[in-house]
């Protein structure tokens, strides 16, 4: 199975300041399409996961550009520009590449 | 709107069944392929089993952790998924999200459902 690390945030971030969010895979994830199967997802207090960013670097439908993804076949990194209130929450990586599809431990965000 | 509705959750001993449903509208349900993702009460996040669609022979996958114990079906005629549980372990214990992919969302959960809780406990 592909194993996704997650690193952690020196918690709590400032209002308005950014924060970056590293992952890595046990094993690329760029597929033969040129597209590289990494996912973000967000979990706020007491939600269901929404998704944030899919192949790597593409935003879902109506995620805020303050969200932008990064990395390489094996490095990713989410950035959050100028962190909000909605931001808080648990931050997951999750690879699309092979099954069964993994998911990073979780990255804590929190608001100072 | 797509909607996801997951019920059949609650208290149950080890060893024991349970079967979970996922209600679903608002998408073309036949030819989607029809995930279940668990999350542990440490919040970690497991996908556990898919169906796909019937052009692809409802053909089925499952994490190692629950394969021979879990089962995925789906109903076409009810935009329904489930998840039969048997033998169930107190590792087992999570709450259970249904979730699809599409040809327009082909390699991510664009949509979750709210979850139902499984304890299994004695």
């Amino acid at each position: 199975d592909i194993v996704m690390t997650q690193g952690a945030l020196p918690n709590p971030v400032p209002s308005g300041e950014s924060a970056s969010i590293t992952c890595q895979s046990s094993k690329s994830l760029l597929h033969s399409n040129g597209k590289t199967y990494l996912n973000w997802y967000l979990q706020r207090p007491g939600q269901s996961p929404q998704l944030l960013i899919y192949w790597m670097s593409t935003r879902a439908s109506g995620v805020s550009d303050r969200f932008s993804g990064s990395g390489s076949g094996t490095d990713f990194t989410l950035k959050i520009s100028s962190v909000e209130a909605e931001d808080v929450g648990v931050y997951y990586c999750q690879q699309f590449l092979e099954y069964p599809r993994t998911f990073g431990g979780g990255t804590k965000l929190e608001l100072k | 709107e797509v909607q996801l509705v997951e019920t059949g959750g609650g208290l149950v001993q080890p060893g024991k069944s349970l079967k979970l449903t996922c209600a679903t509208s608002g998408f073309t349900f036949s030819t989607a392929w029809m995930h279940w993702v668990r999350q542990s009460p440490e919040k970690r996040l497991e996908w556990i089993a898919r169906i796909k669609d019937k052009s692809n022979n409802y053909a089925t996958d499952y994490v190692e952790s629950v394969k021979g114990r879990f089962t995925i079906s789906r109903d076409d005629s009810k935009s329904s998924v489930y998840l039969q549980m048997n033998s169930l372990k107190e590792e087992d214990t999570a709450t259970y999200y249904c979730t699809l992919t599409t040809r327009v969302y082909p390699n991510w959960f664009a949509y979750w459902g709210q979850g139902t809780l499984v304890t299994v406990s004695s």
